[in-house]
């Protein structure tokens, strides 16, 4: 069973709306969550980390935790073409060495 | 941008030979690890180190070995080179402050096994 799942896309949105994007996990004693943008070619960029129950709000950024239904989300406000790549959900593994266990990506394309 | 540095950043070998990927940081972070991604299968971990000379197996260790003599530096090799080993590799660094543990990317290295 894939210990992350994300769906693997695409996902069109109209400039300006919110693209919504969703993460499910199996392990529950997972405590640390990330979001990663990965533009074609390049490598995985941090752009939110949330560890407690809850929305925490970075710029145009939201991201959402529900440890009880194990669920992670991120919600971008006012979608611009170049938020077009893909989103990875990744989650601290248990078991020591600050493991990442990544899904396998959500493609976002944002169209004019 | 983290200060992580991985080389080559693009090599071709041929099958049966043996090759090595370095990662450097600047940052010393204690966490390194190298991650290899593939179509369909996203990032997975292949060896990760928590300290000089302290590594450990990811989900997809086989065929591979690493080595870290020093904080800076995180060497994988394969031993020998295969064609599933065609992928894109990337070195990763992280520290842990609390529950905090976000792990920064190197720029990768693309490997063709031909």
């Amino acid at each position: 069973q894939k210990e992350v799942e994300q769906n693997s896309g695409p996902l069109s949105v109209p400039e300006g709306a919110i693209a919504s994007l969703n993460c499910t996990y199996s392990d529950r004693v997972s405590q640390s969550f990330f979001w990663y943008r990965q533009y074609s070619g390049k490598s995985p960029e941090l752009i939110m980390s949330i560890y407690s129950n809850g929305d925490k709000e970075d710029g145009r950024f939201t991201a959402q935790l529900n440890k009880a239904s194990q669920y992670v989300s991120l919600l971008i406000r006012d979608s611009q073409p170049s938020d077009s790549a893909t989103y990875l959900c990744a989650v601290n593994s248990p078991g020591g060495g600050n493991k990442l266990t990544f899904g396998t990506g959500t493609q976002l394309k944002v169209e004019l | 941008d983290a200060g992580i540095t991985q080389s080559p950043r693009h090599k071709v070998t041929e099958t049966g030979t043996p090759v090595t990927l370095r990662c450097h940081q600047t940052e010393n972070h204690r966490y390194m690890y190298w991650y290899r991604q593939d179509p369909g299968h996203g990032l997975r971990l292949i060896h990760y180190s928590y300290g000089v000379k302290d590594t450990d197996k990811g989900e997809v260790s086989d065929g591979y070995s690493v080595s870290r003599s020093k904080t800076e530096d995180f060497l994988l090799t394969l031993e020998s080179a295969t064609s599933s080993q065609t992928s894109v590799y990337f070195c990763a660094i992280s520290e842990i402050n609390g529950l905090r543990g976000e792990a920064f990317f190197g720029q990768g290295t693309r490997l063709t096994v031909v």
